[in-house]
């Protein structure tokens, strides 16, 4: 019963490093999702999938890049890390229909020196 | 102009009264209305959806929507601390798939 599997959850990292975050999901959602969380900020659309084989930029696109590599993976990339981007990250999947509510990953809290 | 606004409060209420919540969204061709739970640290849980004009009752919490006004709101009855957290109101656009959340509210329920 893993539902929204997010690997890394902590991580460090200095400026200028690249890392992928991970997604996967298991519950056959068509859609996926990519948030950031800042203090008082609530949760910010980074990008989103909306099927298999299509992306699109959310609210804070800039600096970030993703890859939905199949119908389960959906993955976000920082090419060149910067302090403003230290964040909690959270992936998150639906089911197809305007009504399905948005499943959530447990987070990767991201550091950045 | 934010897309999704919310009071970040914090709102204190006693335990037992009925704690109100409210959303305003600038899109007015929105459909879908969601109320998530998060708890400090963890992630958000959903609590109720709504897409109709109208009340929806789930136990101890009623979701309003009222899409003339772009507002929702939640009520929480009998308000329990473990009732306290942030909650954060999300709404689903026009296409369907892009949802914005808005800031969230925090609710403290005193015993």
């Amino acid at each position: 019963n893993a539902g929204v599997t997010q690997t890394p959850k902590f991580q460090v990292l200095k400026t200028g490093q690249s890392m992928t975050l991970q997604c996967a999901q298991d519950m056959n959602h068509n859609s996926m999702y990519w948030y950031r969380q800042d203090p008082g900020m609530g949760l910010r659309l980074i990008y989103y999938s909306a099927s298999e084989g299509t992306t699109d930029k959310g609210e804070v696109p800039n600096g970030y890049n993703v890859s939905r590599l199949n119908k389960r993976e959906f993955s976000l990339r920082l090419e060149s890390a910067a302090p403003s981007q230290t964040s909690v990250y959270f992936c998150a999947s639906s089911g197809r229909g305007g009504d399905q509510p948005q499943h959530f990953g447990d987070g990767t809290r991201l550091s950045i020196l | 102009q934010k897309e999704v606004e919310q009071n970040s409060g914090p709102l204190s209420v006693p335990e037992g009264a009925i704690a109100s919540l409210n959303c305003t969204y600038s899109d007015r061709g929105s459909q879908s209305f969601f109320w998530y739970r998060q708890y400090s640290g963890k992630s958000p849980e959903l609590i109720m959806f709504i897409y109709s004009n109208g009340d929806k009752e789930d136990g101890r919490f009623t979701a309003q929507l009222n899409k003339a006004s772009q507002y929702v709101s939640l009520l929480i009855r009998d308000s329990q601390p473990s009732d306290s957290a942030t909650y954060l109101c999300a709404v689903r656009n026009t296409g369907g798939f892009k949802t914005i959340f808005g800031a969230g509210t925090r609710l403290f329920v005193k015993a």
